[in-house]
């Protein structure tokens, strides 16, 4: 069993959707948690960022960390073309290495 | 503010060939960790260097070696080369090796094995 489980998709909603994008992990020491966008041929971009569990807003996007049931979640209001792209979720224990999910690639369709 | 650098974009090599890659990270950054991600994966973490020292190690073959400098760059090998090793290979920094904070990654080298 990998530590950190993620839908690869593809994902295809229209322009305007509320995209919800999750993954679950195994590893309870996971403090950090991440969520990067990633589009074609570039490197990981940090969107997200969250110590433990709860949830946080920024813009357009929204975090869950809900520990109890080692779950994550990312959403996206207000879906856009420009948000088509793979979705990494990544966590970490402390100042250990950070481990990846296998990435959902969403398309958003106008 | 420069963020983290990787040269060269694309590389071709062919099999039993050595490569080296290389990163300068973002600035105020002394802490450099290489992945590989494959086609259609997440990126795997292969080691960490601080203070020009391998601090971390995931689970890659000895054929994997790194080396950081100085002003913090940090430089990721391979030797005989395989067709498995074709993948994105990331470089992110950190301000430190304990720091909660997330690491900022460069654009990668894809590197292609004939």
């Amino acid at each position: 069993q990998k530590e950190v489980e993620q839908d690869p998709g593809p994902l295809s909603v229209p322009e305007g959707a509320i995209v919800s994008l999750n993954c679950t992990y195994s590893n309870s020491a996971f403090q950090y948690f991440m969520w990067y966008r990633q589009y074609s041929r570039k490197g990981p971009e940090l969107l997200m960022y969250t110590y433990s569990s709860g949830n946080k807003e920024d813009g357009r996007f929204t975090a869950q960390v809900d520990k109890s049931s080692k779950y994550i979640s990312l959403f996206i209001r207000d879906s856009q073309p420009s948000d088509s792209a793979t979705y990494l979720c990544a966590m970490k224990a402390g100042g250990f290495k950070t481990i990846f999910g296998a990435g959902t690639r969403l398309f958003v369709k106008a | 503010d420069a963020g983290v650098t990787q040269s060269p974009t694309h590389l071709i090599k062919t099999r039993g060939q050595q490569v080296t890659l290389r990163c300068s990270p973002k600035s105020g950054h002394d802490t450099v960790s290489w992945y590989q991600q494959a086609l259609g994966q997440g990126p795997q973490f292969i080691f960490q260097y601080y203070e020009e020292e391998e601090r971390q190690r995931g689970n890659f073959p000895d054929r994997f070696s790194g080396h950081q400098f100085p002003n913090y760059s940090s430089e990721l090998n391979v030797n005989a080369l395989l067709l498995g090793d074709s993948a994105l290979y990331l470089c992110a920094s950190l301000d430190g090796p304990n720091s909660n904070q997330p690491q900022h990654f460069g654009d990668g080298t894809r590197l292609s094995i004939l």
